[in-house]
């Protein structure tokens, strides 16, 4: 069975620093991976995703995410972190293929100082 | 975009009600996944369905059912709700391109 780590449960930045929130997954073929960020009280919102191709991903809201094969890892990454940024971030994986579900990890929460 | 709606943003309902929490997406999309949100626990995924009038259990089925009669709506049941399934409700929508869309969720509380 697949399964997600976001060994991280809570991470503090100051604006303007870098960030970089990791996951770990466990599955027995390169999976789909995903990172969604989800505001207090709304929906999730896709930042970016990882399918095929360039392990360096780019997504949304200056946002980018690396996949390492034989770390099993897909780290998000942000260069300068934003007062906005502040919310719960969850990495998720689906089964290649169709009618695919998607696992989350536990979510780390990014707390964001002025 | 594809949009997924989820009838209701808040509900309090008493324990051992029936409850009925509905979603409606808009792009023709067969499959449908519910999810719960915890605290500390992500999302865990309830039930999903590939196709109109078929489900199959997720990760945490107990206590809960399912109806898609039509393939824009994927109903979620509570047949005798109690307080332990108090959490927020996440209704998803799956292309097959990949993509997985949200509905901006349903936060239930069971009094």
């Amino acid at each position: 069975a697949q399964s997600v780590t976001q060994p991280d449960i809570h991470i503090t930045v100051s604006e303007g620093a870098s960030l970089e929130l990791r996951c770990n997954y466990s599955y027995g073929a390169t999976p789909y991976l995903f990172w969604y960020v989800q505001s207090p009280g709304q929906g999730l919102q896709l930042l970016l995703k990882y399918f095929s191709g360039d392990t360096l991903v780019q997504g949304i809201k200056g946002f980018e995410a690396e996949f390492k094969r034989s770390q099993s890892s897909f780290n998000l990454r942000k260069p300068s972190v934003h007062w906005s940024d502040a919310a719960e971030y969850f990495c998720a994986v689906a089964p290649t293929g169709t009618a695919s579900k998607l696992t989350f990890g536990t979510g780390t929460r990014l707390q964001v100082t002025l | 975009d594809v949009k997924v709606t989820q009838s209701s943003r808040y509900l309090v309902k008493r324990t051992g009600e029936k409850v009925f929490l509905e979603c409606v997406q808009d792009m023709d999309h067969e499959n449908m996944f519910w999810y719960r949100q915890d605290p500390g626990l992500g999302l865990r995924l309830i039930y999903f369905s590939y196709d109109v009038k078929m489900k199959e259990k997720g990760d945490i089925p107990e206590g809960y059912s399912v109806s898609r009669e039509k393939k824009e709506r994927f109903s979620l049941i509570l047949e005798s709700a109690s307080t332990n399934q108090t959490s927020m409700y996440l209704c998803a929508s799956h292309d097959r391109a990949g993509g997985y869309t949200f509905g901006s969720g349903t936060r239930l509380t069971v009094v």
